[in-house]
């Protein structure tokens, strides 16, 4: 089993949709989360931090449900420049304070 | 612009050459990361430092690689004997090390070996 795993998509989805995407970690004991976002030949840009009790940016939804190890971000009203790869980050081995441990990334394409 | 930046952008070597790349942290930032990504694939971590201590090396850095960070601020990370599976994007990431670990990436050296 991965340590992180995401649908690698792609999502196509419509401008103004809401999309969801799901990611799933291996150790429970995990207490850093991230996203980020990533564009095409481009470095990964911190997206939001993910907490325990959610949290929200704007369009942008990130929650932790820590007792099934799943990690979620929901963008709202979609845009054309939200077309990215989104990268599900998680410190997998705390107390370490070191090496992030990255999911594949899930395509999203938002279209007219 | 404050942010991590790198050198070069982009390398071509043939195989069986050396090549060095180079990383500047953010000034503050006292915790330096070296990652690896390929196509399709997440960043893979390479390697990371707190101030001029390498505190941690994946498997993944073989002997014929070696970074160092000698007086915690800039790094380089040197790959010899260059192979062709080590066509990637390397990223360099700086964090401060406080509260979350949140870690910023500069541009990446992307690396073709021919």
């Amino acid at each position: 089993r991965k340590e992180v795993e995401q649908d690698p998509g792609p999502f196509n989805v419509p401008e103004g949709a809401t999309v969801a995407f799901n990611c799933t970690y291996s150790n429970s004991a995990s207490q850093s989360f991230f996203w980020y976002r990533q564009d095409c030949r481009k470095e990964p840009k911190l997206l939001m931090s993910v907490y325990s009790s959610g949290n929200e940016d704007g369009r942008f939804t990130a929650q932790l449900n820590r007792a099934s190890q799943y990690i979620s971000l929901l963008i709202r009203d979609s845009k054309l420049s939200d077309s990215a790869t989104y990268l599900c980050v998680v410190n997998i081995n705390p107390g370490t304070a070191s090496k992030l441990t990255f999911g594949t990334g899930t395509r999203l394409q938002v279209t007219l | 612009d404050t942010g991590v930046s790198q050198d070069p952008r982009h390398k071509i070597t043939k195989r069986g050459q050396n090549v060095t790349f180079r990383c500047d942290p953010i000034s503050e930032h006292n915790r330096l990361y070296w990652y690896r990504q390929t196509l399709g694939q997440g960043p893979e971590f390479l390697t990371y430092f707190q101030n001029e201590a390498q505190l941690e090396k994946s498997r993944l850095l073989s002997d014929r690689f070696s970074a160092e960070r000698p007086k915690g601020s800039f790094s380089t990370l040197e790959i010899q004997r260059t192979e062709q599976g080590d066509s990637a994007m390397y990223l360099c990431a700086s964090s401060t090390g406080r509260s979350s670990y949140e870690q910023y990436f500069g541009p990446g050296t992307r690396l073709t070996v021919t």
